[in-house]
């Protein structure tokens, strides 16, 4: 079982849809991050989280982290073709400490 | 562009090969990783580096090894591989080794053993 399940695994969305990326722990985290990536490619920082509540937003994609639920979505508002990709959420998780954890991946693709 | 970058690209090893994959980082930081990334599994995990000391190997095979010479740079040894070892393998770095110190990754070494 994965410390990190993320949902959808995989999304088909038309330009200009919005879209909501969910990324969930199953242990206390005290730190989200996530992360896209072009196939076969390395990763690109997007937006890191780190207090309970807290919103961030960068052009279109804001990330919100929901520390109860132990959980963070990923909102893209009007996607584009340029949003397609791999979405993956990582976490600092209490159990093992500085160490992140990745979640599988979303696969997002964006019909023209 | 990331400020990572990794070499080579691509790289077809024969189980019986050694080679070594290079990573080296122009950000400053002092952390830096290795991770493994299979097809449809999560990314794993492989070693830590701070300020060029191991901190952390996550159970890896001793057919891996890693080199730190400096904050710069590290590479991956590799010699007598799996073909179950074929994977994308991504370095990245970051400030610190505090988990609250974004980390940013290479483009990564995709590699297929045969």
């Amino acid at each position: 079982s994965q410390e990190l399940e993320q949902s959808p695994q995989s999304l088909i969305v038309q330009e200009g849809k919005n879209l909501t990326i969910n990324c969930t722990s199953s242990k206390t985290l005290y730190g989200l991050y996530w992360y896209k990536q072009k196939y076969g490619e390395g990763l690109i920082f997007l937006m890191m989280l780190q207090k309970g509540g807290e919103e961030k937003s960068h052009e279109k994609i804001t990330a919100k982290l929901d520390e109860k639920k132990q959980q963070s979505s990923l909102h893209i508002t009007a996607s584009q073709p340029s949003h397609a990709g791999i979405y993956l959420c990582g976490a600092a998780l209490m159990e093992y400490g500085n160490k992140l954890v990745f979640g599988a991946g979303t696969i997002l693709r964006v019909k023209s | 562009e990331t400020g990572v970058t990794q070499t080579p690209r691509h790289l077809v090893m024969g189980m019986t090969n050694k080679k070594s994959l290079k990573c080296e980082q122009h950000l400053g930081h002092n952390a830096m990783y290795w991770y493994k990334q299979s097809a449809k599994k999560p990314l794993e995990l492989m070693f830590v580096y701070n300020f060029k000391e191991q901190t952390e190997n996550n159970s890896v095979p001793s057919r891996f090894s890693p080199e730190c010479p400096n904050s710069s740079h590290l590479f991956l040894h590799l010699h007598t591989l799996q073909p179950e070892d074929s994977a994308l393998y991504l370095c990245a770095s970051s400030q610190g080794r505090q988990s609250r110190y974004e980390q940013y990754f290479g483009p990564g070494t995709r590699l297929t053993v045969t």
